[in-house]
């Protein structure tokens, strides 16, 4: 079983849709979280960092945190085609380990 | 630009061939990390180094070998490749151990390693 688990998809929304993105966990020991940002053939870029349960706030993205779960959730409202990237989700006890990632097109 | 600089960006080779690929972290970063991207792997930790010393490894392969020097710039040496080996290799750095964002990574733009 994989540290990380996350769905590849693909995911395809319409333009304005909110994007739900998910991972889920083994390791108890995470205590940092995070959300990157891929687009093709680019280096991952971070979207979002938290370190305790709850929701987080940047703008249109959100970013929640169950640990009691092992559950984390990217959320992304009124969606543009310029989010269509691949987005993985990251998470750090000693070591960094990353979700396979989801592919997201948001189409005009 | 993320501030990590990542050279050669496209690399052609051929197996049994040997290839070294460059990272300068971040300005002001001490941490260096390697990551492998293939199709059907995902991101994988390979390694990273913490002003000069060996901090964590991965899965990497013995056939594999990293170092930073003492100006803070890595080196990932592939060796007697094959063509698995064929990959994204992204290099990424963070901030000193205790800082706020010492865990948070940011990467290089990748080196795109094709072995023939």
């Amino acid at each position: 079983q994989k540290e990380v688990e996350q769905d590849p998809g693909p995911l395809s929304v319409p333009e304005g849709a909110i994007v739900s993105l998910n991972c889920t966990y083994s390791n108890s020991a995470f205590q940092y979280f995070m959300w990157y940002r891929q687009y093709s053939r680019k280096g991952p870029e971070l979207l979002m960092y938290t370190y305790s349960s709850g929701n987080k706030e940047d703008g249109r993205f959100t970013a929640q945190v169950d640990k009691s779960s092992k559950y984390i959730s990217l959320f992304i409202r009124d969606s543009q085609p310029s989010d269509s990237a691949t987005y993985l989700c990251a998470m750090r006890s000693y070591k960094l380990s990353f979700g396979a990632g989801t592919t997201v097109t948001v189409r005009a | 630009d993320s501030g990590v600089t990542q050279t050669p960006k496209h690399l052609i080779t051929a197996t049994g061939q040997r290839v070294t690929l460059r990272c300068s972290p971040r300005s002001g970063d001490l941490s260096v990390y390697w990551y492998q991207q293939s199709l059907d792997q995902g991101l994988q930790f390979l390694i990273q180094y913490y002003n000069g010393e060996e901090r964590a490894k991965g899965n990497i392969l013995e056939r594999f070998s990293a170092q930073q020097f003492p100006d803070l710039h890595s080196e990932l040496n592939l060796s007697s490749l094959e063509l698995g080996d064929s990959a994204l290799y992204f290099c990424a750095s963070s901030d000193r151990r205790g800082s706020s964002r010492a865990n948070v990574l940011t990467f290089g733009a990748g080196s795109r390693l094709t072995v023939l």
